[in-house]
């Protein structure tokens, strides 16, 4: 268990369907990072929010969204889905002390999103 | 930007063969990371390498940084059933962590 936790485990939705995944970090990390792993594709990093603000951006289309509220939780938001979205979305969490680099990322069990 | 390149994507061994993946990085790295994603599991930290042309070890596990902090291995010594998964590394230049594809280890019993 890596302390990351992640709701729901499973989500089936339609094309066209909003919908919110969410992700709690391990106690003390301050940032959250956001990746999308397609069938038997590698990790495709999305965002990244350290403290409540955006930090990086990687490969997340317009549809998606996402914040880290003041509790340090965090929220992917997907609209207008379509169904090459279906995909494990992994939230990680890091310590990221100031000053240091990416620190050790754990990953939380994922959210399977399936879109029929 | 940054691209991290894994080979081979795919390794077949025999239980107690070796194996070996590779990582290469078009950048110089500060220091890069190696993961484990077991079959329908999560990505799980196995080591952090930061000198240029360390090796450390891990049981069976061989990891290796080049001396120009370009590229990366991970070997395993005489494979069991339990290596099964897929196996990233992760380089990280600047504040950004670059996940190569992986390479996914199937081992025959």
């Amino acid at each position: 268990d890596s302390g990351v936790t992640q709701t729901p485990k499973h989500l089936i939705t339609a094309t066209g369907q909003r919908v919110t995944l969410r992700c709690s970090p391990r106690s003390g990390d301050l940032s959250v990072y956001w990746y999308q792993q397609s069938l038997d594709q590698g990790l495709q990093f999305l965002i990244q929010y350290y403290n409540g603000e955006e930090r990086a951006k990687g490969n997340i289309l317009e549809r998606f969204s996402a914040q880290q509220f003041p509790d340090l939780h965090s929220e992917l938001n997907l609209s207008s889905l379509e169904l090459g979205d279906s995909a494990l979305y992994f939230c990680a969490s890091s310590r990221i002390p100031r000053g240091v680099g990416p620190d050790t990322q754990y990953f939380g069990p994922g959210t399977r999103l399936t879109v029929l | 930007g940054q691209q991290v390149m894994q080979i081979p994507q795919y390794q077949h061994v025999q239980e107690g063969e070796d194996f070996t993946t590779y990582c290469n990085s078009s950048t110089t790295l500060s220091n890069i990371q190696w993961y484990k994603q077991r079959p329908g599991g999560h990505p799980v930290f196995l080591i952090q390498l930061v000198k240029s042309g360390e090796v450390k070890k891990q049981k069976r596990l061989t990891f290796q940084f080049g001396e120009a902090k370009k590229n990366s291995s991970l070997h395993i010594t005489a494979t069991q059933t339990t290596d099964v998964g897929t196996y990233f590394c992760a380089g990280n230049a600047g504040n950004m962590l670059t996940f190569g594809g992986g390479t996914r280890l199937m081992v025959k019993p």
